[in-house]
């Protein structure tokens, strides 16, 4: 079971619609992350959060727009998508950034931009 | 610019034998490394990992070696399990300011019974 959670599992969204992934820790942990990965390719990272502030944006479009509304929770706000944007997106969170620690990854959303 | 290369994107091992997956680095600054193991439909499970100040790391199974000079590290499965038949991801993470895990290319590792 993992213990970082993503919700919802599987996404469709057309290009002019909002939607929001979830995900949620309860291990205490401070740092969050939000990852792209496109199928036969690995991880990308998009966002950190250190201590609920946004820490690295790694020049993601403004399509996308990540919160962090308390240290247990991480949204990604979704708006005007674009089919190229279809792909597997996962959160995941470790103790503080920074350190030399693993990070604990959700099972993903599955993406699909009609 | 591929950082962080795993030049074997699949690999069939006979259950019980060893299975070893290589890894290849080209930024001398990264100082901590790991191995991740990713089943369809799941998000990537932390295996293993090692301290550039280490050259092997072990728990169970699983050896992670680091050859620094080489610039190369890999996860030895001894003995390989059905179960274990799944993608495996590297990554190193650099103390130079950024700490952002990059990530290999992955290896599919098939277990066979």
């Amino acid at each position: 079971d993992t213990e970082v959670t993503q919700t919802p599992k599987h996404l469709v969204m057309g290009m002019t619609n909002k939607k929001s992934l979830k995900c949620e820790q309860h291990m205490g942990h401070r740092a969050m992350y939000w990852y792209k990965q496109k199928a036969k390719k690995p991880p990308e990272l998009m966002f950190v959060y250190s201590y609920e502030k946004l820490s690295i944006n790694e020049s993601v479009p403004s399509r996308f727009s990540p919160e962090c509304p308390n240290s247990s929770l991480l949204n990604l706000h979704l708006h005007a998508l674009q089919p190229e944007d279809s792909a597997l997106y996962l959160c995941a969170s470790s103790q503080v950034q920074g350190l030399n620690q693993p990070q604990h990854f959700g099972d993903g959303t599955r993406l699909s931009i009609l | 610019d591929q950082q962080v290369k795993q030049n074997s994107p699949s690999l069939s091992v006979q259950e019980g034998r060893i299975s070893i997956l290589n890894c290849d680095y080209t930024n001398s600054m990264f100082d901590y490394f790991l191995w991740y193991k990713k089943y369809p439909a799941e998000g990537p499970t932390f295996l293993i990992s090692i301290s550039s100040i280490k050259d092997k790391n072990e728990d169970g199974r699983f050896t992670v070696f680091l050859n620094k000079s080489a610039k190369h590290l890999s996860l030895h499965i001894v003995p390989s399990q059905p179960g274990d038949s799944a993608v495996y991801f590297c990554a190193a993470l650099g103390s130079s300011g950024t700490y952002k895990y990059i990530f290999g290319t992955g290896t599919r590792l098939k277990v066979l019974a």
